[in-house]
Parts: structure tokens; C-alpha cells; sequence
């Protein structure tokens, strides 16, 4: 199984609204990963959890609220967005032990802010 | 954080032509190289993962090299056919799992 699970496929929220995305691997990775997609760009790396601690914060706006409440599952909590957020959230993960295997990507959750 | 630089920016050949790009870093402070396919409207998906100066990876017609003393590596991919057009990204791993990609170079390949 080399899948990443991650739900909704589509999300549309108001900027008031408080809503979470969901990621879900069964690969036994200890690194996981949230990216931002928007139009014909790559992703943008946003965070990184290894062995369920927070390694990387790209300096994301704290309206974005990663959890990783064990090694299978990672949350993104989405409070108060702007219209500007709307884009394709990613999460991959990866073995985690440095540099020893690609990351594995979800087919995204489109998010569009209104 | 590591300045990644991916050239050309875009690349138009024909089926049957070989090509390569390049993919430059800092020297320091990463420890493996990633590759990747994405095409649009889908996941990136791993093409090649190198860790050691001298790596040479190869899946089929496309093979990569990496140079880790002078920051660099190149990924090629001979006879080429219009399935392989996409846009290849690299990434250096940072230490934290740290995955951050370059802007990407698009292939494009008429039949």
C-alpha cells in the first residue's frame, strides 16, 4: 500500500468559517508533509512533522493550524481564511529517516475561500 | 534555505530527441536530491532519490546524476515521447525532512 489518503477532495469554506483537512498514510512514515498548490506552480512546502514533532514551520500564518495526532494521521485546522488561500493542499509523506525514500503524495483537497 | 535553481525554465522537442536538465544547489547542508514527475491536474510522483557525490539513477529511458562538491545534477532522458512531457521538479532534502522544490522545468514533446 503506497497511498496517501486525504479528505475532502473539495472544500469550500467562508472566511469565518473553521473547517480541517485530513491526511491518513498506513506506510509506516514517520515524516509527513503539508504543501500549498497554486496554478501551474509547484508546491510550496508550508510543514513538516518528523516522528510526530513539528521539524519545519515555512513561516505560515498561524490561521493554519497543523496536528499530527499519531504516525498515520495529519491535520491541517483552517481558521478565519482569505479569499487568497483558495489553492490545492497537498500531503505527502516519506520513511523519514534522512534522505532514505521519496515522498509519496495525496491527491489533494482543492480549497476554495469565499 | 537552500536557493534551488532548475534550467532551462521550458523545453519543446520531438518524439525520438534526447534532453536534459539541470538542477543546481548550494553544496552544503542537504543530504539527499529528489526528482520528480508532475503533470498537471495530478500528484508529483518520485522519480529517482540520490544521496552520494557520483550517483548516477536510471528508470527506463530517463537517468540522473548527482555532483554534490559542486552543487549539481542533471537528469536526461533519452529518445523521448510525447507520454514523458510534464514538468520535472527537484528538490534537495534539508536536514528536518526539510523538501523544498524548484521551479520545475516543462517538457513538452510533439509527436
Amino acid at each position: 500500500d503506497t497511498e496517501v489518503t486525504q479528505t475532502p477532495k473539495h472544500l469550500v469554506m467562508g472566511m469565518t468559517n473553521k473547517k480541517s483537512l485530513k491526511c491518513e498514510q498506513h506506510m509506516g512514515h514517520r515524516a509527513m508533509y503539508w504543501y500549498k498548490q497554486k496554478a501551474k506552480k509547484p508546491p510550496e512546502l508550508m510543514f513538516v512533522y518528523s516522528y510526530e514533532k513539528l521539524s519545519i514551520n515555512e513561516s505560515v500564518p498561524s490561521r493554519f493550524s497543523p496536528e499530527c495526532p499519531n504516525s498515520s494521521l495529519l491535520n491541517l485546522h483552517l481558521h478565519a481564511l482569505q479569499p487568497e488561500d483558495s489553492a490545492l493542499y497537498l500531503c505527502a509523506s516519506s520513511r523519514g529517516r534522512e534522505g532514505s525514500t521519496e515522498a509519496f503524495f495525496g491527491q489533494g483537497t482543492r480549497l476554495t475561500v469565499v | 534555505i537552500l536557493n534551488v535553481e532548475q534550467s532551462p525554465q521550458s523545453l519543446h522537442v520531438q518524439e525520438g530527441d534526447s534532453t536534459n536538465f539541470t538542477c543546481s544547489f548550494p553544496s552544503s547542508n542537504f543530504y539527499a536530491l529528489h526528482w520528480y514527475r508532475w503533470e498537471t491536474a495530478k500528484s508529483p510522483e518520485a522519480l529517482f532519490v540520490m544521496t552520494l557525490n557520483g550517483d548516477e539513477k536510471k528508470k527506463g529511458r530517463i537517468s540522473a546524476t548527482l555532483n554534490t562538491k559542486e552543487g549539481y545534477s542533471y537528469l536526461y532522458i533519452k529518445g523521448s515521447q510525447p507520454e514523458d512531457s510534464a514538468t520535472y521538479l527537484c528538490a534537495p532534502l534539508e536536514y528536518g525532512n526539510k523538501l523544498v522544490f524548484g521551479a520545475g522545468t516543462i517538457l513538452r514533446v510533439k509527436s
